[in-house]
């Protein structure tokens, strides 16, 4: 098994572009989330979705779309990067089970100029 | 709302305990969780306490849990070089698919 995976590890962009991170998982997990970490301010739940065509809003969602088509898949979609979203992404997967572990991605940083 | 805190820094000496707390308000807290962060990676589970229990212990780990003051706390024993990382507290509520409030994360350097 792969786990979680990311793409890109890093990715610089301009102020107003747009842009997908990817993140795929094979272990048929229902749970998939979005964070972002900030210096000082740990991980901030951006998106998450509990199963293919559920998704819902963390606690720092606006500027980022989400859509959960399939099971394995949970992009994440800059619709107009701002500096503000200069952050390091990390993707989880988990069973929605009692004790539910949840598996992260590596992560990606992104810098917004 | 939910809310989780820890203090940014901690440093000891090799060879010594490590002892790393977070506070939470969330008193429907079915699970806590602490994770580490090495340097350049993604997150991975240390560990995880449910809410009914107040100790449990794995190898050099003791997580402490102190459910009426809403109190977790982390003790890594013998403490070497390689446990310098940052440390998350996280603690799930009473809800559907599990998801996770995070504190802002312990930096524990390890000197030698």
């Amino acid at each position: 098994n792969a786990g979680v995976t990311q793409t890109p590890k890093f990715q610089v962009l301009k102020t107003g572009q747009s842009m997908t991170l990817q993140c795929a998982q094979d272990m048929n997990h229902e749970y998939m989330s979005w964070y972002r970490q900030d210096p000082g301010m740990g991980l901030r739940l951006i998106h998450y979705s509990v199963g293919a065509g559920i998704t819902d809003q963390g606690e720092v969602p606006n500027g980022y779309n989400v859509s959960r088509s399939t099971t394995e898949d949970f992009p994440l979609r800059l619709l107009s990067a701002a500096p503000s979203q200069t952050s390091v992404y990390f993707c989880a997967s988990s069973t929605s089970g009692s004790n539910n572990e949840q598996f992260f991605g590596p992560g990606t940083r992104l810098t917004v100029l | 709302g939910e809310d989780v805190e820890q203090s940014l820094f901690l440093s000891v000496r090799e060879g010594d305990s490590s002892v790393i707390n977070c506070t939470y308000t969330d008193s429907s807290s079915t699970y806590l969780y602490w994770y580490k962060q090495e340097p350049g990676a993604g997150l991975q589970l240390l560990t995880y306490i449910f809410s009914n229990m107040d100790m449990k212990q794995d190898q050099r780990l003791t997580v402490l849990l102190n459910k009426k003051d809403k109190h977790l706390s982390l003790r890594i024993a013998d403490t070497q070089t390689g446990d310098s990382a940052i440390y998350f507290c996280a603690e799930r509520g009473n809800n559907q698919g599990g998801k996770l409030i995070f504190g802002q994360g312990t930096e524990l350097s390890v000197k030698p």
